[in-house]
């Protein structure tokens, strides 16, 4: 397997841009979690999903950022506008159970000027 | 939520020394799992570990669920273990909650 692919891996763009981030979780794994890392917060959870429905939005950090999972296959990450503060690496992971081994992708590195 | 801290917060070694790395957790956990950071920012899977003792090469990881602690080690230390490692727990809040991690520096 490919394991959990993100795409891109950076992307540079300016305050009030739109950014999507895109996310393909290992097959045949039913849950699919949207994490940012920072250095002042370090790893975060921001959403996760099970067969292809949010379970646990909680961690979304505003309204300007939604996610969503239209098939097992593909997710993505939306920024709308983006701000210089959502500045940080957006990991996605994938599970084939709750509790079970996540299993993350490389990361899409956002920068935002 | 469930506090999940790691010790020490960083660590320098030279090349063939043995290392032992501690994660304690504030409540029970239903997952626990150790990863690498390696410098390209790579978070890779060591070792998924909720309870007991598991060995991988030179890298070994003892969960003892009941003290609420995770200890990693690493023998032979090499350059290539450098970086960051995570422990990471799965609790009651049902969520992945990392702890701040371990910087390791092996020097050649």
């Amino acid at each position: 397997d490919a394991g959990v692919i993100q795409s891109p891996r950076h992307e540079v763009t300016e305050m009030g841009q739109e950014v999507t981030l895109r996310c393909k979780p290992i097959s045949g794994h039913d849950y699919l979690f949207w994490y940012r890392q920072t250095m002042m917060r370090g790893l975060e959870l921001l959403i996760y999903f099970n067969n292809n429905v949010p379970i646990d939005d909680s961690g979304m950090p505003e309204d300007r950022f939604s996610a969503k999972m239209p098939n097992a296959s593909f997710s993505t990450l939306k920024i709308q506008p983006s701000e210089p503060r959502d500045s940080a690496v957006y990991f996605c992971a994938s599970s084939s159970r709750l509790a079970g081994e996540q299993f993350f992708g490389p990361g899409t590195r956002l920068t935002v000027l | 939520g469930i506090q999940v801290e790691q010790s020490p917060p960083d660590l320098i070694l030279q090349e063939g020394a043995n290392s032992t790395l501690r994660c304690n957790f504030s409540d029970s956990v239903n997952n626990l799992q150790w990863f690498h950071q390696n410098p390209w920012g790579q978070l890779i899977n060591l070792f998924y570990i909720p309870s007991g003792t598991k060995q991988n090469g030179r890298l070994s990881a003892t969960t003892v669920a009941t003290e609420r602690y995770s200890l990693l080690y690493i023998s032979s230390s090499q350059t290539t273990d450098s970086g960051v490692y995570f422990c990471a727990v799965w609790g009651s809040n049902y969520k992945l909650t990392f702890g701040k991690g371990t910087l390791l520096t092996v020097n050649p």
